[in-house]
């Protein structure tokens, strides 16, 4: 079974921390993508990362910076995190299956930021 | 452009029939996945559709039609545990491009 972790499922914060969520896969998997998902909004693509140190903008990179040193371990970073950052941020791999593209999602953190 | 539209939220009734659209603006794609998301949980796959046509597992099948710009996924026997966000996705160039997703709230 393919097994993706997130350090925290809940987290608060303060304006202005610097925040970091971890991600790892068990699996091998040279795909690595962080979201966010908000209300009605749906998942949206921060960045994603095809191999190590490796990293491609998504469609709201803003805010965020992202870090892959080792194949399993995917970061993202909040350098200064604000209040529109409240948000569900979920953390998916998948294979490079070039037939699906088949993303395996973690748990989930739910970042507040106050 | 890859839009892909999903109705916001739809609401059905314990043991009957559901089908949730799911149509999309794309000049190519690998196949069409759909996730199932329980609130507050990740979402999980449920279905993925490469050729045009009907795949049924179980109570759950999804349909494609490429030509037309169109998959559903059809829930039967519907039951509580089914209340969820219905997810369809993409696939393609190393990304899935996520719908918005669909809100199904069973009535008993």
């Amino acid at each position: 079974d393919v097994k993706v972790t997130q350090s925290s499922r809940y987290l608060v914060k303060r304006t202005g921390e610097k925040v970091f969520l971890e991600c790892v896969q068990d699996m091998d998997h040279e795909n690595m993508f962080w979201y966010r998902q908000d209300p009605g909004l749906g998942l949206r693509l921060i960045y994603f990362s095809y191999d190590v140190k490796m990293k491609e903008k998504g469609d709201i990179p803003e805010g965020y910076s992202v870090s892959r040193e080792k194949k399993e371990r995917f970061s993202l970073i909040l350098e200064s995190a604000s209040t529109n950052q409240t948000s569900m941020y979920l953390c998916a791999s998948s294979p490079p299956d070039r037939r699906s593209y088949e993303q395996y999602f973690g748990p989930g953190t739910r970042l507040t930021v106050t | 452009g890859q839009n892909i539209d999903q109705p916001t939220e739809m609401t059905a009734t314990e043991g009957a029939i559901v089908q949730i659209n799911c149509t999309y603006q794309t000049s190519g794609f690998n196949g069409l996945f759909w996730y199932q998301q329980h609130a507050g949980e990740a979402p999980t796959f449920l279905s993925y559709n490469v050729l045009d046509g009907l795949e049924e597992k179980g109570r759950f099948s999804s349909f494609l039609s490429r030509s037309k710009g169109y998959s559903y996924l059809l829930l039967k026997e519907l039951q509580m545990k089914d209340s969820a966000s219905y997810l369809c996705a993409l696939s393609g160039n190393y990304q899935l491009i996520w719908g918005a997703g669909t809100k199904l709230i069973i009535k008993p």
